[in-house]
């Protein structure tokens, strides 16, 4: 069965440094998305994106954001500048449409910054 | 603002008997209602999805209900089993029409045997 997957699995980093977490999405799959969870807390959309272009962020999803899909397989988010805020498990998501359409998760990648 | 709560505290019963899940919504009239499972360090697993003229939807020993009056959803595992402790998560698609689901906090759900 295809399934989401996410590189790296763990990511240590420190605050002010770059980062970039990378998915491949299912591959007959059209909307691609972000989301994140803080230890403990809920899981909380970040971007959706689809035909190349973001469709919708969250307030959480400032300047020090992007997001890329620089081939046809992979769908990268990038943090410019990390703040130890950004400690979480960030999970990438992809579906085939929108509102009917359930979504596929990948496995997460646990950021950790110092 | 949109609000969705589910009740935080975990929910433990024994094996064999079912367990109910809510999940309530404020300032919402979705199409939709998704509800998926999330175990510890892992990413959320979608399990149903209910329209709002369906009342009920049914998968193995799972079953979703749907009360667009009440704001509210129910979701039932008969039969329960020890592996399927996890936490429950009830998700609704934002106002706008891009796909963005709002999770709510979860219920963990502990089957003992």
């Amino acid at each position: 069965e295809p399934e989401v997957t996410q590189t790296p699995s763990h990511q240590v980093t420190q605050m002010g440094q770059e980062v970039i977490l990378r998915c491949v999405p299912i591959s007959n799959h059209l909307y691609f998305y972000w989301y994140r969870q803080i230890l403990g807390q809920k899981v909380e959309f970040l971007v959706s994106f689809y035909n190349n272009e973001i469709s919708e962020k969250s307030e959480i999803f400032d300047d020090q954001f992007s997001v890329e899909r620089p081939d046809g397989s992979n769908f990268t988010l990038k943090i410019r500048s990390t703040k130890l805020e950004d400690s979480a498990m960030y999970f990438c998501a992809s579906s085939p449409g929108l509102l009917s359409y359930e979504q596929y998760f990948g496995p997460g990648t646990r950021l950790t910054v110092t | 603002s949109q609000k969705i709560e589910q009740n935080s505290e975990a929910l433990n019963i024994q094996e064999g008997k079912t367990a109910t899940l809510t999940c309530n919504y404020t300032n919402y009239s979705p199409a939709y209602l998704q509800w998926y499972r999330q175990d510890p360090g892992r990413g959320p697993v979608f399990l149903l999805l209910i329209r709002e003229n369906e009342k009920e939807k049914r998968k193995e020993r799972l079953k979703v209900t749907f009360d667009t009056t009440l704001k509210q959803s129910l979701f039932h595992i008969t039969a329960s089993q020890p592996a399927d402790s996890a936490t429950y998560l009830c998700a609704l698609h934002g106002s706008s029409n891009t796909g963005k689901l709002i999770f709510g906090q979860g219920t963990t759900l502990q089957v003992k045997p």
